[in-house]
């Protein structure tokens, strides 16, 4: 079974400019999840879809943050414009039901520098 | 603001010795706990579920849930040097799950 892929792996901008990360979670699998890891944290939940309606969007910065998941499988993050706050992991995630507390499969995740 | 808390760590430990992992939630109606393992650069990988107070074990691993004193605990026996990462725990409902900091694992030979 393939897992969940992200692109790219790692991306350096400057702040103000505009970035854009990939994700195609497991086949099959319903929900996906975008997360946010700052250094030295725990993965913060910037937005759930489930199939491509959106569940949990309360913690996404929507002045510069979006996402969407067309055709409910695979999804883009954007930044727009970028800070340098925004610098992090963001790990995209999969799982099976439409359930948070279920086990969820994580993608490599993208590395965002933002200078 | 729903918490998970960890302790940051490192917590270093010698290899065949038992690593202990703590956590606690302030959510009383969270259900599910989760501890994820996360090596440095690289993305978390689930190792352990509970939902039920008490103990459950798989292999060298044990989760301990104690839903009363809202804590969760993770064992690690016979820790090795590939053990050596940081451990995340997370807990929450059917419909938000939120994850700790992390704690930081270090198993020298």
């Amino acid at each position: 079974e393939a897992g969940v892929a992200q692109s790219p792996r790692y991306k350096i901008i400057e702040k103000r400019q505009s970035v854009a990360f990939w994700c195609n979670p497991i086949s099959g699998h319903a929900t996906l999840y975008w997360y946010q890891q700052i250094l030295g944290q725990g993965p913060k939940l910037l937005i759930q879809f489930q199939n491509n309606g959106v569940v949990d969007d309360s913690q996404l910065p929507k002045d510069r943050f979006s996402a969407e998941r067309l055709k409910g499988v695979d999804s883009t993050l954007k930044i727009q414009p970028a800070k340098l706050e925004d610098s992090a992991v963001y790990l995209c995630a999969s799982s099976r039901r439409d359930r948070a507390d279920e086990k969820l499969f994580f993608g490599s995740g993208t590395q965002l520098s933002v200078l | 603001q729903k918490e998970v808390e960890q302790n940051s760590g490192p917590l270093s430990v010698p290899e065949g010795a038992i690593a202990s992992l703590n956590c606690t939630y302030s959510d009383r109606g969270s259900q599910s706990f989760f501890w994820y393992r996360q090596y440095s650069g690289k993305s978390p990988e689930l190792i352990m579920s509970i939902y039920s107070n008490g103990d459950k074990e798989d292999g060298r691993f044990t989760a301990q849930l104690n839903k009363a004193s809202q804590y969760v605990s993770l064992l690690i026996r016979d820790s090795q040097p590939s053990d050596s990462a940081t451990y995340l725990c997370a807990g929450g409902r059917y419909d938000k799950l939120i994850f700790g900091t992390g704690t930081r694992l270090q198993v020298f030979p």
